[in-house]
Formats: C-alpha cells, structure tokens, sequence
C-alpha cells in the first residue's frame, strides 16, 4: 500500500482481556519494528522483524507481550492480560532494508486503553 | 540515562518567528541522526536526517549536527502555523534500532 496501515486506530479494553493490534507495511518493506509511545515518553522499541524472523525482541516489556509476521508482510502484536500500564500508542513502522540512516515510515497507530 | 535527552518544551511562538530545537545524545556510535515531525493523532513522519556534523538545509528547515559536544539542533525559519506539532530527534542506536528524544511540543501562534 501507499503507506504503513495499523488497525485498529482505537481500542478500549478491561484490564486482563487479550488485545491484537495489527500492521500492514509498505509492499516490499522487508523490515518492520514496532514502539511503544506512552504520554510524555519519547518512543520506546519493542521489536524488529526482517522479513518473518524477529532478531531482536529485546524490547518486549514482559511475556504478555508477543508479536508474529507472517509472508514477510503483515505483523500482529498481541498483548495478553492486558494491564492499565499496558495504555500507550502503539507504533508500527517499515523500511526497504534496515533503517540504517534511512528512517523508518511510520503508521499512525494504535492508541490503547485499558480501562 | 537515556540515549537521547530532549526537552520537552512546550514551546510556543509567534508567527514568523524562528524555532529552535535541542537534543543531547550520550553514545557516539551509529551516528546518524534523525528529526521527526509528530501531528496530533498521527504517526511521526521524518522530516530530516544527517550522517555528518555541520548544516543540513531543507526549504525552512535546517539541522545541525555538533559531534563534538554531541548536540543536535533543528531550526524552523520564518514558521507558520502549521509547524505547531511534536518535534521528535532520533539517533541510530544500530543498524535497525532508532533511539528517541521525548520530543518537544510546538505551537506557532497565529
């Protein structure tokens, strides 16, 4: 597509639900990173896909936290019992190859409650 | 510390008036560095990016790189309205990864 797709734009959770929060790249965007941007907080990585393997995952804030891409396209981060700390934007972003000095285009998020 | 340090203002100012905005970074490696433009809702869109110390000039906006004191500056010359977002600096923290600043919010008043 012409730009990188998140849905949903919005949602609402009670704590302790599963979320699944989706990512649709730019075609031919081999990698994909998702971040965390929470109020006031600068944007914090959670994890790096080339292609469908996840070489860094570091960022995950606990195991609740997981994410899978699938036919080196559309990514899926889930969060499972959600927690009211879990509330931020959650950012997807792609890159022809690495972002090496070449920036990343983001999407324009996910902006979780959990209420 | 984090790797990235940005004041996060908010910061507001007249129409035509220049913006100026600062970033301090603390590891020396992967050195490039990039500026962000975040609009309310919407995702951060990259405004502009630099390998090297000295000016960077693009149309009203110009980046600056001090390797020295490690200090990054983006300045808005005669700024409009339209301009009022969250400024966000990023630096290479490797190859894929992006460090951020907490990103500074700018209103240009009418």
């Amino acid at each position: 597509g012409a730009g990188v797709s998140q849905s949903p734009s919005n949602k609402v959770t009670e704590k302790g639900k599963d979320v699944e929060l989706r990512c649709d790249p730019i075609s031919g965007h081999t990698a994909l990173y998702w971040y965390r941007q929470s109020l006031g907080q600068g944007l914090e990585f959670l994890i790096y896909f080339q292609g469908n393997s996840a070489p860094d995952k570091s960022g995950l804030p606990s195991d609740r936290f997981s994410a899978e891409r699938t036919g080196g396209s559309v990514s899926t981060l889930t969060i499972q019992r959600t927690q009211q700390e879990d509330s931020a934007v959650y950012l997807c972003a792609s890159s022809l190859n690495t972002g090496t000095g070449s920036g990343y285009t983001f999407g324009s998020g996910t902006r979780l409650t959990v209420v | 510390q984090k790797e990235v340090e940005q004041d996060p203002g908010p910061l507001s100012v007249p129409e035509g008036a220049i913006v100026s905005l600062n970033c301090t970074y603390s590891n020396s490696a992967f050195q490039y560095f990039m500026w962000y433009r975040q609009y309310s809702r919407k995702g951060p869109e990259l405004l502009m990016y630099t390998y090297s110390s000295g000016n960077k000039e693009d149309g009203r906006f110009t980046a600056q790189v001090d390797k020295s004191s490690k200090y990054i500056s983006l300045f808005i010359r005669d700024s409009q309205p339209s301009d009022s977002a969250t400024y966000l600096c990023a630096k290479g923290s490797n190859d894929y990864k992006l460090s951020f600043g907490a990103g500074t919010t700018v209103t240009v008043r009418a």
